[in-house]
């Protein structure tokens, strides 16, 4: 799976977007762009995936540039309960699972 | 949807003796779990691959001796860290993957193993 790059920490204004980048220059053709989140203490969760178009769901937006060698997740209006590390992941679908963590960026919302 | 629960949420052994994890999927069917291990700090590593009725897939540097992992059916995988030692403390994080939606990965709130 291809290695992803992203910065160590970010703050945020409550009710501002967040917009968290991800490098991931050697993506290859068959990868998709994973990101979950960890809030402290708890499992990861899912927030969204996309391999070429910009996605969005009820969570977040997740948009691909065109070379696909990075992308940027958009929290639209932040809330205290986004703190926590955001991974961006890079993989095969049918590797489910099998997901390299880095390290993540953490996103602390302020008041 | 799409639970996965792990049991116990936190444990205390004294070094030397066993301890079991539990991972359950909830409400779906999980031909694939995967154990993720997570030391203060750091982010997950992955431990493991675990399929029902086979033997799990061990990554580079993870002692299968040492770490016991059991798919005994779709729905419950489990981590035995034996002879566990004060090094072994940390976040035990399960996954687990839907049969047919490989695409999808849940994980489970985790276990803090503590070795006094």
């Amino acid at each position: 799976d291809a290695k992803t790059t992203q910065p160590p920490s970010m703050d945020c204004a409550e009710g501002r977007a967040a917009n968290l980048p991800c490098n991931h220059s050697t993506i290859s053709g068959n990868e998709y762009v994973y990101w979950y989140r960890q809030i402290h203490s708890q499992g990861p969760q899912y927030i969204i995936h996309g391999l070429k178009n910009n996605e969005t769901n009820e969570m977040a937006s997740l948009i691909i540039t065109e070379d696909r060698k990075s992308s940027t997740l958009i929290l639209p209006h932040a809330t205290l309960r986004d703190t926590a590390v955001y991974y961006c992941i890079v993989r095969v679908t049918h590797n489910a699972g099998k997901s390299t963590f880095g390290d993540g960026t953490t996103l602390t919302v302020k008041p | 949807g799409a639970v996965v629960s792990q049991h116990p949420s936190w444990v205390i052994c004294k070094s030397g003796t066993s301890v079991k994890i539990e991972c359950r999927s909830l409400d779906f069917q999980a031909t694939t779990m995967f154990w993720y291990r997570q030391f203060p700090k750091q982010s997950l590593m992955l431990m493991a691959t675990s399929n029902e009725g086979s033997k799990a897939t061990y990554e580079q540097g993870v002692e299968k001796d040492k770490f016991l992992i059991n798919h005994a059916s779709l729905t419950l995988s489990t981590l035995t860290v034996t002879s566990a030692h004060p090094e072994d403390s940390s976040f035990y994080i399960c996954s687990a993957s839907r049969s047919g939606r490989s695409y999808e990965q849940y994980f489970g709130p985790g276990t803090r193993l503590t070795v006094t």
